[in-house]
């Protein structure tokens, strides 16, 4: 069990770029959640998948925004023509699915994105 | 449309006594709870959970109590040491959501020596 990887930890972009987060969850869990954290705020949910199904899209979710999970394995969140307002902690977290048992998933140590 | 709120953003303890966080939720449909603690520069960690069908669930020096008719839960930690100075994070979610963690918004925890 490595955990759950994230890169880059930091990213540094114009406004009007687009950049890619990847995260690579831990290997036998199936479930993949992708949050965003701002500054003094906690987590908020964007997307999360079941193996490379995507189930559910917050509306914080533009259409600049997309996430894929090829192969149900890594994941990746793609962001289009930056704006300053994306600048946060992008999060990803995995779980096992265990039916009705609690979810307490593992979350990586984040993407910190700054658009300048 | 905050469902999970924590009020408090900070909380100060000496070492050896008891810390209690807060939070405050509107959804009677969540049918778990958790908390999570964060240190900088790392992605959250999960501390203790507690089912909507118990009121009590601990795990050594940690206690979560939940209230349901008072929509409100409290994690108890006894006693408080320097290393659980960290922001601690409640979370709630329910089984028919996939997993899906509606956050509050973090009560940061300094233990003095």
């Amino acid at each position: 069990d490595t955990g759950v990887s994230q890169n880059p930890r930091h990213k540094i972009t114009k406004r009007g770029q687009n950049v890619t987060f990847r995260c690579d969850p831990i290997s036998e869990h199936n479930r993949l959640y992708w949050y965003r954290q701002t500054l003094g705020q906690g987590p908020e949910f964007l997307t999360y998948f079941q193996n490379e199904a995507q189930l559910e899209k917050s509306r914080l979710l533009s259409d600049r925004f997309s996430a894929e999970r090829p192969k149900g394995s890594f994941s990746t969140l793609e962001i289009q023509r930056t704006e300053q307002g994306d600048s946060a902690m992008y999060l990803c977290a995995s779980s096992r699915e265990r039916g009705r048992g609690f979810y307490g998933y593992t979350f990586g140590s984040g993407t910190r994105l700054t658009v300048v | 449309d905050q469902q999970v709120k924590q009020n408090s953003p900070s909380l100060s303890v000496q070492e050896g006594r008891i810390s209690i966080l807060n939070c405050d939720y509107t959804n009677s449909m969540f049918d778990y709870f958790l908390w999570y603690k964060k240190y900088p520069a790392e992605g959250p960690t999960f501390l203790i959970s507690i089912s909507s069908i118990k009121d009590k669930n601990e795990d050594g020096r940690f206690t979560v109590f939940l209230n349901k008719s008072a929509k409100h839960l409290s994690l108890h930690i006894v006693p408080s040491q320097p290393g659980d100075s960290a922001v601690y994070f409640c979370a709630a979610g329910s089984h028919n959501q996939g997993g899906k963690l509606i956050f509050g918004q973090g009560t940061e925890l300094s233990v003095k020596p």
